[in-house]
């Protein structure tokens, strides 16, 4: 499996401020994306971070808001902007370690955010 | 993209009993579809997966088996013991590209 830190482990923000979440994998790894999962809920996927480029965002998410980046192999950061009650979620960072054919996709500890 | 669906969304079975979850995926292209637990407050962990060119895989008491053509993958677990209870998630990727997940299943063990 893939050790992947991930940090803050929890937040309290206020409406309108934005936060940074950071994401360290043990190894370098081909592929890192960000999900949202709110309370009981499924693993929604927000963007593929890719290394070098820009993110590809899944519909529903937009780049303004969630900006992402990948400088390299093993690290990512996701942003959260100008931030509402609504963006209050748990954000998991994951990344895929080949096996074969596929990746396999493993998970760091998440972020729980909450905005005010 | 990819459309996974999941059934049931909850589960209560009596210790010692198996439990069945079922997913079924929209895009003929998935190749790989694994199995995720996650024990609140947790991240999900990664508990077994099969990829398209194999109709069944076991590890213990859980087994997972895949039918290609009409698109569905299921999560066996048998002799059910209360550790077990957690939300099951499933998930289908295809070759180098995203992973999409389930919308859950609240599995219950009662002692």
């Amino acid at each position: 499996s893939a050790v992947i830190s991930q940090k803050p482990s929890r937040d309290i923000c206020q409406r309108g401020t934005s936060l940074t979440i950071q994401c360290q994998v043990d190894s370098q790894v081909t592929m890192m994306f960000w999900y949202r999962q709110q309370p009981g809920q499924s693993l929604t996927l927000i963007a593929t971070a890719n290394q070098g480029s820009e993110a590809t965002y899944e519909s529903g998410f937009v780049i303004d808001k969630f900006p992402i980046s990948r400088p390299n192999l093993t690290f990512s950061t996701l942003t959260v902007s100008n931030m509402s009650p609504e963006d209050s979620s748990i954000y998991l960072c994951s990344a895929g370690r080949p096996e074969g054919l596929n990746e396999k996709l493993f998970f760091g500890s998440g972020t729980q955010l909450s905005v005010l | 993209g990819e459309n996974v669906e999941q059934h049931p969304s909850t589960l209560s079975v009596q210790e010692g009993d198996s439990a069945v979850i079922k997913c079924t995926y929209s895009d003929s292209a998935s190749n790989y579809f694994p199995w995720y637990k996650q024990e609140l407050g947790k991240r999900p962990q990664l508990i077994i997966d099969i990829r398209s060119n194999v109709g069944e895989k076991k590890d213990q008491r859980i087994a997972v088996t895949l039918n290609k053509t009409a698109k569905h993958f299921s999560l066996h677990i048998t002799e059910t013991q209360p550790e077990d209870s957690a939300v099951y998630f499933c998930a289908a990727s295809k070759t180098g590209n995203q992973f999409y997940f389930g919308t859950g299943t609240s599995l219950t063990v009662i002692p």
